[in-house]
């Protein structure tokens, strides 16, 4: 149980463009959805925390009209990266809460982001 | 603020050992989780805690949730290539909407 998919794997896309990343719960409803960013060696930075129905909350520093999140229902959650830019270039998480197991957080396989 | 302290850092070690890490912080946690990340992937959950002197055991791995809830502990018995990755402990962000902070990770390397 308690299984997110995320797509595309990966993606290469040309500066300026824009590109979506969807994430889904399969197996439960997410009422509450993260979505974050890791570069090499670090550790895990959340971006943006969303509730299904409303707006995302945005971490410091970043960007909301840059990383447009939509929570549209309870197992689905996109992010697009509007205008991408090299420095955008990223491995890209999302993971899912269920509301119902506590603080438990479960993730998607990642999403690696190359701008050029 | 909140932060946790993850030690050590990277661990190099041989097949068969055991293995043991640990997070700690200034502030109090009512809930520990520890997850494992390998390459290219998300993290995975191991285990998590809910109660300060907890137990819990997954196969070979038991995590610890310590009794003053300011730490947590990760041991890994008779260590096998499959283990190697990256090990984060987590904890609830204060006031949060679910949110979690993450330590900075162990790095485990077994040796050939």
């Amino acid at each position: 149980g308690a299984v997110v998919s995320q797509h595309p794997s990966w993606v290469i896309c040309k500066s300026g463009t824009s590109v979506k990343i969807e994430c889904r719960s399969l197996d439960f409803q997410a009422t509450t959805m993260f979505w974050y960013r890791q570069f090499p060696k670090q550790s895990l930075m959340l971006m943006a925390t969303s509730n299904e129905g409303s707006k995302a909350t945005y971490e410091q520093g970043v960007e909301k009209d840059k990383f447009l999140i939509n929570h549209a229902s309870l197992t689905l959650s996109t992010l697009t990266v509007t205008s991408a830019h090299p420095e955008d270039s990223s491995f890209y998480i999302c993971s899912a809460n269920s509301g119902t197991l506590g603080y438990e957080q479960y993730f998607g396989p990642g999403t690696r982001l190359t701008v050029t | 603020g909140q932060q946790l302290n993850q030690s050590p850092q990277s661990m190099f070690i041989q097949e068969g050992e055991d293995v043991s890490m640990n997070c700690t912080s200034s502030s109090i946690f009512n809930t520990w989780l520890w997850y494992k990340q390998e390459p290219g992937e998300g993290p995975v959950l191991l285990i998590a805690l809910y109660k300060a002197g907890e137990l819990t055991s997954n196969g070979r791995l038991t995590a610890q949730f310590g009794i003053t809830r300011k730490d947590s502990f990760l041991n890994i018995s008779a260590s096998i290539p499959s283990d190697v990755g990256i090990y984060f402990c987590a904890g609830p962000r204060m006031d949060s909407n679910y949110q979690l902070i993450w330590g900075a990770g162990t790095k485990l390397i077994i040796k050939p």
